[in-house]
């Protein structure tokens, strides 16, 4: 079946340094790409998406672009707050489905 | 902002009992799925739900779960007789169409002792 994989978490940076979170995704069909974000004690919400190769999300200064040819959708940020902090899910479509990698917990330090 | 609500917050059950957690979704959206998340693993696809009728589910939506649209704003999850491994978060998720962006809500934690 389909599926989503994202890098080893937990991970951790001092405020304004660079974030990446990588994702691979499985190539069946064609995809829309999305990251969701979940702060502590809330709901999933929509942070970006793409749905076609080479389209770019963004939203809040990160950002992700759809590569098919690596089957990525690497999220980007560079800069990051302290507030960024919370878990990070990269997830596509299959039909009616999501289906979301493992999550990365990204800590944020002043 | 529409947004997906969901209750109750928390809920804990015995084992054997049922137990029904309820979403309002967005109101012009047509698709309305269930998720849920085991603490520290992935959120997984239960089922999702149109026209009155079920769409897909996974395999692990077996014959103690069921979903029902009530009236014309409650979607609902019921689990018949709640086992320990139902234990986790639930998330209701709305969309306007389908492969449409899925809007979640908070979520309900279900605790089964």
């Amino acid at each position: 079946g389909d599926s989503v994989t994202q890098m080893e978490g937990p991970v951790t940076l001092s405020e304004e340094a660079f974030l990446t979170i990588n994702c691979t995704y499985t190539a069946t069909g064609y995809p829309s790409l999305f990251w969701y974000v979940q702060y502590p004690g809330e709901g999933l919400q929509l942070l970006l998406k793409a749905t076609k190769a080479d389209d770019k999300g963004s939203n809040k200064g990160f950002e992700a672009t759809y590569r098919k040819e690596t089957t990525s959708f690497h999220l980007e940020k560079g800069s990051v707050q302290v507030s960024d902090s919370a878990v990070y899910f990269c997830a596509r479509n299959s039909g009616s489905r999501l289906t979301f990698g493992e999550g990365t917990q990204l800590t944020v330090n002043p | 902002e529409p947004e997906v609500t969901q209750t109750p917050s928390h809920q804990v059950t015995q084992m054997g009992q049922e137990v029904i957690l309820r979403c309002v979704p967005i109101s012009n959206h047509l698709y309305f799925y269930w998720y849920r998340q085991i603490l520290g693993q992935k959120v997984e696809f239960l089922v999702s739900f149109y026209n009155n009728e079920i769409s897909e589910k996974s395999e692990i939506f077996d014959d103690q779960f069921s979903v029902e649209r009530p009236d014309g704003s409650n979607f609902t999850l019921k689990i018949r007789s709640t086992k320990l491994e139902d234990s986790a978060m639930y998330f209701c998720a709305s969309s306007e169409e389908l492969e449409e962006t899925q809007y979640f809500g908070p979520g309900t934690r279900l605790l089964v002792l």
